[in-house]
């Protein structure tokens, strides 16, 4: 079965400092999204994305975030500036439709970032 | 605005018994819920949902979901719990107050399943 893949699955970065989250959706999927979740916190909604611009963002994704999708199957979740309080479990998903018609995310197995 | 809550934290079922993990949702119109399952440092898996028809929803790994409508509540069931359900499970609705493709999830209920 097609899966979503996110790389890495663990990165450490210092305050401050600039990273890049990298997801490969499912191929004929056209619609992607991130989500996160803090450590012992619920799983937060951050954007989503379709035919190239952002759908819809939540109020956690402030200037500091960007997404982009630089080519025919990437999909990545940058942070310009990390914050202490960045440090979470960032899940990448996909949806063949999206949530109009209820078709379901499937997600990838996430990126625990530690700013540290 | 759209929410779901999880009442527990973690259920403890002995391998063989029914499993129930509560979900209660307060929405605006037509209720759209999910049930998601985290297993140890995997994403989550969509195991079922409502959205119309049958209030007594079908998913995956015998996994079923009732819909009440009067409670507003939408609770995941399995028959006989086995000790691979042992895992993390989130309820969901579809927020359509923003746009169409956003879901709020609850905090999530750890299940435990005891050989």
């Amino acid at each position: 079965e097609p899966e979503v893949t996110q790389t890495p699955s663990h990165q450490v970065t210092q305050m401050g400092q600039e990273v890049i989250l990298r997801c490969v959706p499912i191929s004929n999927h056209l619609y992607f999204y991130w989500y996160r979740q803090i450590l012992g916190q619920k799983v937060e909604f951050l954007v989503s994305f379709y035919n190239n611009e952002i759908s819809e963002k939540s109020e956690i994704f402030d200037d500091q975030f960007s997404v982009e999708r630089p080519d025919g199957s990437n999909f990545t979740l940058k942070i310009r500036s990390t914050k202490l309080e960045d440090s979470a479990m960032y899940f990448c998903a996909s949806s063949e439709r999206p949530h109009e018609n209820n078709s379901p995310l499937h997600f990838g197995n996430g990126t625990r970032l530690t700013v540290t | 605005a759209q929410s779901v809550a999880q009442p527990e934290d973690q259920v403890n079922v002995a391998e063989g018994n029914p499993l129930t993990v509560k979900c209660t949702y307060s929405v605006s119109g037509n209720p759209y819920l999910f049930w998601y399952v985290q297993y140890p440092n995997r994403g989550l898996q969509f195991l079922l949902k409502y959205i119309t028809g049958d209030n007594l929803v079908k998913g995956s790994y015998g996994f079923e979901a009732e819909f009440n409508k009067s409670q507003t509540s939408f609770h995941l069931k399995k028959p006989s719990a086995l000790v691979s359900d042992s895992a993390l499970y989130f309820c969901a609705v579809r927020d359509i107050s923003g746009g169409y493709n956003k879901l709020i999830f609850g905090a999530g209920t750890r299940l435990a399943v005891h050989p």
